[in-house]
């Protein structure tokens, strides 16, 4: 079965542009997470939709982001205007039925890498 | 607010040696933890979960403990091999499947 995909890989802007990142979690899968990985650090979670609505978006900075996920299937996650401090590497994952199954994994996309100069 | 510690944040080890790694979370009521691998540019694969109920999960050469109530886990890798260079994350999973993460392990198996 095809995996979580991301899209683009690496992305590199100055500060104050805006920057979006594509996911496509695998096919059936009714839970979206994106999360933040700043260097040396554990993956933090940013949002968490259970199809298209969100469940859980409590450390997503909203004055400069927004995630949607259009019709329960892809998500875009939007930074803007993007500081210094975002750069990191974006990771999208995708579960079958997230917060109704808490015992199942999450399975993880290779991530975006942003770099704000 | 749940914590998540791993100890330690780096390893390197010779071929063949059995290491454990070590991850300390704070808060007790979880609903499962995880441990992932992580190698450069990549995501995150899961390697083993162990549900709250369980003491311990095994794959191959990796066996994973879970004592919540001292709040540890430990993940055992017996007879490492250079491909297990990596960095293992240890998470738990809370209320609605949140995964709260440690900072990770970086292993390096040397040959």
């Amino acid at each position: 079965e095809a995996g979580v995909a991301q899209s683009p890989r690496y992305k590199i802007i100055e500060k104050r542009q805006s920057v979006a990142f594509w996911c496509n979690p695998i096919s059936g899968h009714a839970t979206l997470y994106w999360y933040q990985q700043i260097l040396g650090q554990g993956p933090k979670l940013l949002i968490q939709f259970q199809n298209n609505g969100v469940v859980d978006d409590s450390q997503l900075p909203k004055d400069r982001f927004s995630a949607e996920r259009l019709k329960g299937v892809d998500s875009t996650l939007k930074i803007q205007p993007a500081k210094l401090e975002d750069s990191a590497v974006y990771l999208c994952a995708s579960s079958l039925k997230g917060q109704l199954q808490p015992q199942e994994t999450q399975y993880f996309g290779p991530g975006t890498r942003l770099l704000v100069l | 607010k749940q914590e998540v510690t791993q100890i330690p944040a780096a390893l390197s080890v010779p071929e063949g040696e059995n290491l454990v790694l070590n991850c300390s979370f704070t808060d007790s009521a979880i609903y499962n933890l995880q441990w992932f691998r992580q190698d450069p540019g990549k995501g995150l694969t899961s390697l083993l979960l162990i549900q709250s109920s369980q003491r311990e999960q095994t794959s191959g050469r990796l066996n994973a403990s879970l004592d919540k109530s001292s709040g540890r886990s430990t993940l055992y890798i017996a007879a490492s091999q250079p491909g297990d260079s990596a960095t293992y994350l240890c998470a738990v999973a809370g209320g609605g499947n949140k995964l709260t993460f440690g900072t990770g392990t970086q292993l390096k198996v040397e040959l």
